[in-house]
């Protein structure tokens, strides 16, 4: 079963910073990896999606890798700000066994301070 | 539009009460789905539909109840509840359920007395 793991738990940075978060996962055999967005009590943003064939997608100060291979992705978020204070998931979409159902992270906390 | 919309945004029920949530999405997507979420946890799958049809069910209890009148409209009825249901249910829909990219509504904030 995929098991998806997200570090650090929670951060806390002064404004301007260019921040990792890493999203891991356990099975490979993946069809695509999905970056969210939630803020308190809200619903989910979608950031950024990686099909299991690319290796990196950008939006703007956003920029997320996919390394299949060790099971690995990581959103880089340059020049942080405090309006990017939120909870970041990531979430696997697994292909093996004909699963396709995301399986989520359980969320990084940012907070970036002025 | 990329736009999936919940109403009603709160809802405090009772035990005894019957209420339904309500999901739209005019993206033309062909797969909707209801989560679960409690704080500072992630999203839990509750169902699955695929072309108005029920495709997985997570061992949901059936005090839960999907419905899915229409490509665009996913509702979830809700009866004889326990304080333990109350959270943030929360409306998907994706182009398909394969390589999906899914778009999340602001959720509906559900408390039950």
């Amino acid at each position: 079963k995929q098991e998806v793991t997200q570090i650090p738990a929670a951060l806390s940075v002064p404004e301007g910073e260019n921040l990792v978060l890493n999203c891991s996962f356990t099975d490979s055999a993946i069809y695509n990896l999905q970056w969210f967005r939630q803020d308190p009590g809200k619903g989910l943003t979608s950031l950024l999606l990686i099909q299991s064939s690319q290796r990196e997608q950008t939006s703007g100060r956003l920029n997320a890798s996919l390394d299949k291979s060790s099971g690995r992705s990581t959103l880089y978020i340059a020049a942080s700000q405090p309006g990017d204070s939120a909870t970041y998931l990531c979430a696997v979409s697994d292909a093996s066994g004909g699963s396709y159902i995301p399986t989520f992270g359980r969320g990084t906390s940012l907070i970036v301070h002025p | 539009d990329t736009e999936v919309t919940q109403t009603p945004k709160h809802l405090v029920m009772g035990m005894t009460n019957k209420k339904s949530l309500k999901c739209e999405q005019h993206m033309g997507h062909r797969a909707m789905y209801w989560y679960k979420q409690k704080a500072k946890k992630p999203p839990e799958l509750m169902f699955v539909y695929s072309y108005e049809k029920l495709s997985i069910n997570e061992s949901v209890p059936s005090r839960f109840s999907p419905e899915c009148p229409n490509s665009s409209l996913l509702n979830l009825h809700l009866h004889a509840l326990q304080p333990e249901d109350s959270a943030l249910y929360l409306c998907a829909s994706s182009q398909e359920t394969v390589y999906n990219e899914q778009f999340f509504g602001p959720g509906t904030r559900l408390t039950v007395l």
